[in-house]
């Protein structure tokens, strides 16, 4: 079964609104979690590292005020979308950080939140 | 920037044929990883090759790494219909644990 939960699936919401997407590390207590942003048929583009307990990491040209990430607890991270506009609109996808040792090891996708800005 | 580059962009195949895609990439890498995505959906974990490992093998997946060419290959024998998806290789650098960066994708079509 899934490992990493990732919700709502699809979410549509008018221009302006801001979105939250949740990412639930499932079987493991995770104090990092990786988001992503897929535009069709492209590939995934990293976002930003979220921490639990201090600030999240951008990537360079990910706006910061833009998308709010926390990472309140071992087990949940959320990416919310503020003041969302049409341009917004992509797949977004949560990883968990891997158990490996020496390096990441095998990693956990969540299913993607398709978010649709009218 | 992209790290992965993937060649072909786009492969259409009969079933039982084989498919093969290659990976480039540009740095120093700890491992490789393939993944699999179904149009919409989340990625699928498929093989993770390490940067001192030079073959490996998952079912009817064949996977090989040659760092000195900096370059990866996914083979998929005897496809099926089921294997109608699009893959990508990751890399996890050496110098930013945990963070992987994804190729542009090749869109694989198996057709009966």
């Amino acid at each position: 079964g899934a490992v990493v939960s990732q919700h709502p699936s699809r979410v549509i919401c008018k221009s302006g609104t801001s979105v939250k997407i949740e990412c639930r590390s499932l079987d493991f207590q995770a104090t990092t979690m990786f988001w992503y942003r897929q535009f069709p048929k492209q590939s995934l583009m990293l976002m930003a590292t979220s921490n639990e307990g201090s600030k999240a990491t951008y990537e360079q040209g990910v706006e910061k005020d833009k998308f709010l990430i926390n990472h309140a607890s071992l087990t949940l991270s959320t990416l919310t979308v503020t003041s969302a506009h049409p341009e917004d609109s992509s797949f977004y996808i949560c990883r968990d950080p891997g158990r490996g040792g020496r390096d990441t090891g095998e990693l956990f996708f969540g299913e993607g939140s398709r978010l649709t800005v009218l | 920037s992209q790290q992965g580059e993937e060649d072909p962009q786009a492969l259409s195949i009969q079933e039982g044929e084989n498919a093969t895609m290659n990976c480039s990439y540009k740095t120093s890498i700890n491992n490789l990883q393939w993944y699999r995505q179904n149009s919409g959906r989340g990625l699928v974990h498929l093989i993770l090759i390490r940067s001192n490992e030079r073959e490996k093998h998952s079912g009817r997946l064949r996977v090989t790494l040659d760092t000195s060419k900096k370059s990866s290959s996914l083979l998929i024998t005897a496809s099926r219909a089921a294997d109608t998806a699009s893959y990508f290789c990751a890399t996890e650098r050496t110098d930013s644990w945990g963070k992987l960066q994804f190729g542009a994708g090749t869109q694989v079509v198996v057709t009966p």
